[in-house]
């Protein structure tokens, strides 16, 4: 069975700051893995999809990497700024989870001014 | 451009009552997923449905039942509210289980059961 970590929980940073978040995930064998922003109260909107043949996606201030074989994704935001404060979640689709999205649990940011 | 559109938006129900949640995409995909959020336990699969006419427990389906009414539509009932049942609700679909594509999400209901 696929399970998803995000690490950390949560991170408060001052403004300007380049960030890393990171997944890890359990069964290497993968389709793709997303990255999701969730404003409080509000659904999840999708950021970057990387595609298990690739090793990054760029969007913005945002770029997303992933290591298959050692079953991590980094989710890199630079120069960091208020408006970016959210939960930002990681899903993972593959055989090992029924080729479903499996959902780490969310890594929690503030970026304060 | 709608995408995955849930109703109601929120909900109170009292314990016992029963609902449905509605959920409709119009990107004319293929799968279509039902989830649970709760505070520090992520989102967890309720049920899915590969394609029209199917439908599979995910899993935490006690509770809950689905009806895929058609290729747009997929609802999930609650038969017997229980305040254990409180959570924010997301439908989600995708083109096919097994084509690498992006997942989208609906903005989510907010049930409460007191």
């Amino acid at each position: 069975k696929q399970e998803v970590t995000q690490i950390p929980a949560a991170l408060s940073v001052p403004e300007g700051e380049n960030l890393v978040l990171n997944c890890s995930f359990t069964d290497s064998a993968i389709y793709n893995l997303q990255w999701f922003r969730q404003d409080p109260g509000k659904g999840l909107t999708s950021l970057l999809l990387i595609q298990s043949s690739q090793r990054e996606q760029t969007s913005g201030r945002l770029n997303a990497s992933l290591d298959k074989s050692s079953g991590r994704s980094t989710l890199y935001i630079a120069a960091s700024q208020p408006g970016d404060s959210a939960t930002y979640l990681c899903a993972v689709r593959g055989p090992g989870g029924s080729y479903i999205p499996t959902f780490g649990r969310g890594t929690s940011l503030i970026v304060h001014p | 451009n709608a995408g995955v559109t849930q109703t109601p938006k929120f909900q109170v129900l009292k314990t016992g009552q029963s609902m449905t949640l509605q959920c409709a995409q119009d990107m004319n995909h293929n799968s279509m997923y039902w989830y649970r959020q709760d505070p520090g336990m992520g989102l967890r699969l309720i049920y899915y449905s590969a394609s029209e006419g199917t439908t599979d427990k995910g899993e935490v389906p006690n509770g809950y039942n689905v009806s895929r009414l058609n290729k747009r539509e997929f609802s999930l009932r609650l038969e017997s509210a229980a305040p254990s049942q409180t959570s924010v609700y997301f439908c989600a679909s995708s083109e096919a289980l097994q084509r690498s594509t992006e997942a989208f999400f609906g903005q989510g209901t907010r049930l409460t059961v007191v």
